[in-house]
């Protein structure tokens, strides 16, 4: 079984959608990245967090330490967030090493 | 953006062959990982340095081996390539401020091929 896992693997949203995308985690961490990743490769940070919720522009993470999982929302979903949404997790003491979820597609369609 | 970049960008080489890929940052940034991606596996760590001269091992280590003799660069190096090392290969630099459980910043990666 892997560490991390996402839900759903493919996603299609229209234009305009609100979407969610699911994390939950099997070990102990210090804390949760949600990243994403455009075609053509490049891989940015949108948001790493330990409790509660954060927020950047139409983008909203959360998580439940409690419950080892997290969800990463966007509100009013345009074609241009059509990418690949990677969570990955700081195992406690790991100096940082990532263990990735193997990522969700999503296409937002006009 | 974080200052990182990755050389080359795309290469093409035969099984047998030493590979060296090069990362190079300009953010002063302690801490430097290379992450190898696979369709099918995500993204896995190969090696992580936490500063100059200090190296250890990832999840996929194995055929692999690292250096960093300035805080600048890290190289990650292919002894003798073999097709199963054909992938897409990331830098990622984080601050070190909280013991290495930072924001990583990526770089924009090495499509490598082993024929």
């Amino acid at each position: 079984k892997n560490e991390v896992e996402q839900s759903p693997q493919n996603l299609t949203a229209q234009e305009g959608e609100f979407i969610t995308i699911n994390c939950s985690y099997s070990v102990g961490i210090s804390a949760l990245h949600w990243l994403q990743q455009h075609p053509g490769g490049g891989i940015v940070s949108l948001f790493m967090l330990s409790s509660g919720k954060k927020k950047h522009g139409r983008l909203i993470a959360t998580i439940n330490i409690q419950e080892k999982h997290s969800s990463l929302h966007i509100t009013a979903s345009h074609p241009r967030d059509s990418a690949v949404y990677i969570c990955a997790v700081t195992a406690g003491g790991s100096q940082g090493n990532l263990i990735f979820g193997k990522g969700t597609k999503l296409s937002v369609k006009p | 953006d974080a200052g990182i970049t990755q050389s080359p960008r795309h290469k093409v080489t035969e099984t047998g062959t030493p590979v060296t890929l090069r990362c190079h940052q300009t953010e002063n940034h302690r801490y430097m990982y290379w992450y190898r991606q696979d369709p099918g596996h995500g993204l896995r760590l190969i090696h992580y340095s936490y500063g100059v001269k200090d190296t250890d091992k990832g999840e996929v280590s194995d055929g692999y081996s690292v250096s960093r003799s300035k805080t600048e660069d890290f190289l990650l190096t292919l002894e003798s390539a073999t097709s199963s090392q054909t992938s897409v290969y990331f830098c990622a630099i984080s601050p070190g401020t909280s013991g290495g459980e930072d924001t990583q910043y990526f770089g924009p990666g090495t499509r490598l091929t082993v024929l």
